[in-house]
């Protein structure tokens, strides 16, 4: 049973470019979460989609944005890359109906330049 | 708002001495409580949970007891191995957070042999 997936491992873009990163959850999950953990930080919440829609957002601005496909995909697009960009991306998958308990990748590095 | 403190790292221990890396939150409502782990280069793992007050959550020998009266959620183990070294993480979901994770900022742990 595959855990949660995501690409690329890591990822190098300069300031003002735009990156997309993707997530394929655990199988039998319906549910994804984007978090963003900084150098030395805890994760923080960035937003979360079922059922294709974002369900709840953190404090992020509108640069960040999200997609999940109808096979539970998810992308998180983010717009204007800005230094403070830089960090691990993680992505966490749960299954509505269990109570969302999370489940995380291994995550995203990414630079910005 | 939501929030969880953790103490400061990091924290250097001789293998088989005892462990406690403290947790507190401030929440509105009745959340649920939950100490994760990062190992060097990986995502990260759920380490234990405890859903309501007075609840004790324990796994791979760590243990933690969900106190309403405190806010406290106090990470403890009786005798650590080098093979715990590793970041840990309290959090917490529910209240105004709804299914979101609110981290702390995570604590180092470092156990020699």
């Amino acid at each position: 049973d595959a855990g949660v997936t995501q690409s690329p491992t890591h990822l190098i873009k300069t300031r003002g470019q735009q990156v997309t990163l993707r997530c394929s959850p655990k199988s039998g999950h319906d549910t994804v979460s984007w978090y963003q953990q900084a150098l030395g930080q805890g994760p923080q919440f960035i937003f979360q989609y079922y059922e294709e829609e974002e369900r709840q957002r953190g404090n992020f601005p509108d640069r960040f944005s999200g997609h999940q496909f109808p096979n539970y995909s998810s992308e998180l697009n983010v717009n204007a890359l800005l230094l403070g960009d830089s960090a691990l991306y993680l992505c966490a998958s749960s299954f509505r109906l269990a109570g969302y308990e999370q489940y995380f990748g291994p995550g995203t590095r990414l630079t910005v330049t | 708002g939501n929030s969880v403190t953790q103490m400061e790292g990091p924290v250097t221990l001789s293998e088989e001495a005892f462990l406690t890396i403290n947790c507190t939150y401030t929440a509105t409502g009745y959340p649920s409580l939950f100490w994760y782990v990062q190992y060097p280069g990986e995502g990260l793992q759920l380490l234990l949970k405890a859903t309501k007050a007075d609840d004790k959550g324990s796994n791979k020998g760590f243990e933690a007891t969900y106190r309403k009266e405190t806010t406290s959620f106090h990470l403890e183990k009786g005798s650590v191995q080098v093979s715990d070294s590793a970041v840990y993480f309290c959090a917490l979901r529910g209240g105004q957070a709804g299914t979101a994770l609110i981290f702390g900022k995570g604590t180092t742990l470092s156990v020699s042999s």
